[in-house]
């Protein structure tokens, strides 16, 4: 059974860097058969898709248009986990952030989401 | 890449059905069979219970379905508990550019 266990601070002052972890068990962040998101939850955004990491022979990395130059996802390999840098942060960032899971193959994705982490409430505010 | 729109609220007595419509364009919900459903508690992570438009994980009740007419999905709730009261949320595809697109969010009461 899979289990994602998300990590970092709550609060965040304007134009710093957002930084979370998320620690993955029953899977390997290295997988030839998985994908690695996060999703933020706010009132004023509803469900956003950030971004996402995974392994094909090389990383790859995707990011959603409204935050790409903004947004760094790296994998750790040695810790098995992956992390969220969102950069020059506004109070408009503040939200719950979640990382979850999409299996796929070598060459596609199975279009869903499973299992999530936990959140993390990150506020930006000085 | 709009968000897909969903009805703010829909309810329910014990029993009854309640169906909740996820309507968003040929760029998503329309162009592929890739609608995902997640049901959210207050305080806790979104939970799959439908994917590929209708198909249900292991684990979820088979009151809980899912299907797809043009460019508007449905989830519905058949034979509503009172553990079905939270926020439903569907999910499409959208292509490679920015490949999920989630809805506005509707939220099931059990009168």
């Amino acid at each position: 059974q899979v289990q994602l266990q998300q990590s970092g601070p709550g609060l965040v002052k304007p134009s710093q860097t957002l930084s979370l972890t998320c620690a993955i068990s029953g899977d390997s962040v290295s997988s030839n058969s998985a994908a690695w998101n996060w999703i933020r939850q706010s009132p004023s955004r509803g469900l956003e898709w950030l971004g996402r990491t995974y392994y094909r022979s090389k990383w790859y990395n995707d990011y959603a248009v409204s935050v790409k130059s903004r947004i760094t996802i790296n994998p750790d390999t040695s810790k098995n986990q992956f992390s969220l840098q969102l950069n020059s942060v506004t109070p408009e960032d503040t939200a719950v952030y979640y990382c979850a899971r999409v299996e796929g193959s070598s060459s596609w994705f199975k279009n869903w989401f499973d299992p999530w982490g936990q959140g993390t409430l990150v506020t930006v505010s000085s | 890449q709009s968000a897909l729109t969903q009805p703010r609220s829909v309810s329910g007595s014990p029993g009854q059905s309640v169906t909740i419509s996820c309507t968003g364009t040929s760029s998503d919900v329309g162009g592929y069979n890739y609608v995902s459903w997640y049901q959210q508690h207050p305080g806790k992570a979104p939970k799959l219970m439908i994917y590929d438009v209708s198909k249900r994980p292991s684990g979820v009740p088979d009151r809980f379905s899912g299907s797809k007419s043009g460019n508007t999905a449905s989830l519905t709730i058949s034979g509503l508990q009172a553990e079905d009261e939270a926020d439903y949320y569907c999910c499409s595809y959208a292509g490679s550019y920015t490949p999920y697109v989630f809805g506005t969010g509707t939220k099931v009461t059990v009168l």
